[in-house]
């Protein structure tokens, strides 16, 4: 079935860079995008989300890009710092219902 | 304000005996839902409540798992028989309301099962 995938499956940025984690989905009917982070040995926390009228939202430190034409989402963290070590998922929302589907999820790994 | 509470943190049993988990969301919520994350996966929906009615529950395994919500409050999902791939954390989320966009899933910390 349709799925939300990310490209890479672990990243390792050093501190104070800058972090982009990608992701593709399929569903040409979500129009609802999620990030969240989880940390070991706890549940997933949300980031940021974007509705599929946008192309950019801004948070603090962190911003979220939807391509529409190619069905991709990124999530841009800024001056990466050792706290952001954590995985992170992308998600839909499917049929407006608050349905979500995750994708697999990237490993962010922040080097001294 | 009170995340989603869950209960047990950690539970170790035995393949075919039963275990049940325990969820209250936030306040005022009245979507609750029932992930299923496997090590190294993203979570997967097992089921969806709206106050106390189920809106998908298309993906639970149901001859081995339910839940309930009688009183459209607190939740409980169980597992009888459990087998060795039930083994992941069920993640508890909660919702104002299930429908799009402003209305933000918070998660619970979760319960960590594993089956022996």
């Amino acid at each position: 079935g349709e799925s939300v995938g990310l490209h890479l499956p672990t990243l390792s940025v050093q501190e104070g860079d800058n972090s982009i984690i990608n992701c593709a989905y399929s569903n040409s009917a979500s129009d609802y995008f999620i990030w969240y982070k989880q940390e070991s040995g706890k549940g997933p926390q949300f980031i940021i989300d974007i509705r599929s009228n946008m192309d950019k939202r801004q948070g603090q430190r962190v911003t979220v890009l939807l391509n529409k034409t190619v069905k991709h989402l990124s999530l841009q963290i800024a001056a990466t710092q050792p706290g952001d070590s954590a995985v992170y998922f992308c998600a839909e929302n499917i049929f407006g219902w608050g349905k979500l589907q995750f994708g697999a999820g990237t490993q962010v790994v922040v080097t001294p | 304000e009170a995340g989603v509470a869950q209960s047990p943190r950690y539970k170790i049993i035995e393949k075919r005996q039963s275990v049940a988990f325990w969820c209250n969301p936030i306040s005022g919520h009245a979507t609750l839902y029932w992930y299923q994350q496997i090590l190294g996966q993203g979570p997967k929906l097992l089921i969806q409540f709206q106050n106390n009615g189920v809106v998908d529950d298309s993906q639970l395994p149901k001859d081995r798992f339910s839940a309930e919500r009688l009183k459209g409050v607190d939740s409980t999902l169980k597992i009888q028989p459990a087998k060795l791939e039930d083994s992941a954390v069920y993640l508890c989320a909660s919702s104002i309301q299930g429908s799009l966009s402003g209305n933000t899933i918070y998660f619970g910390e979760g319960s960590w099962l594993t089956v022996v």
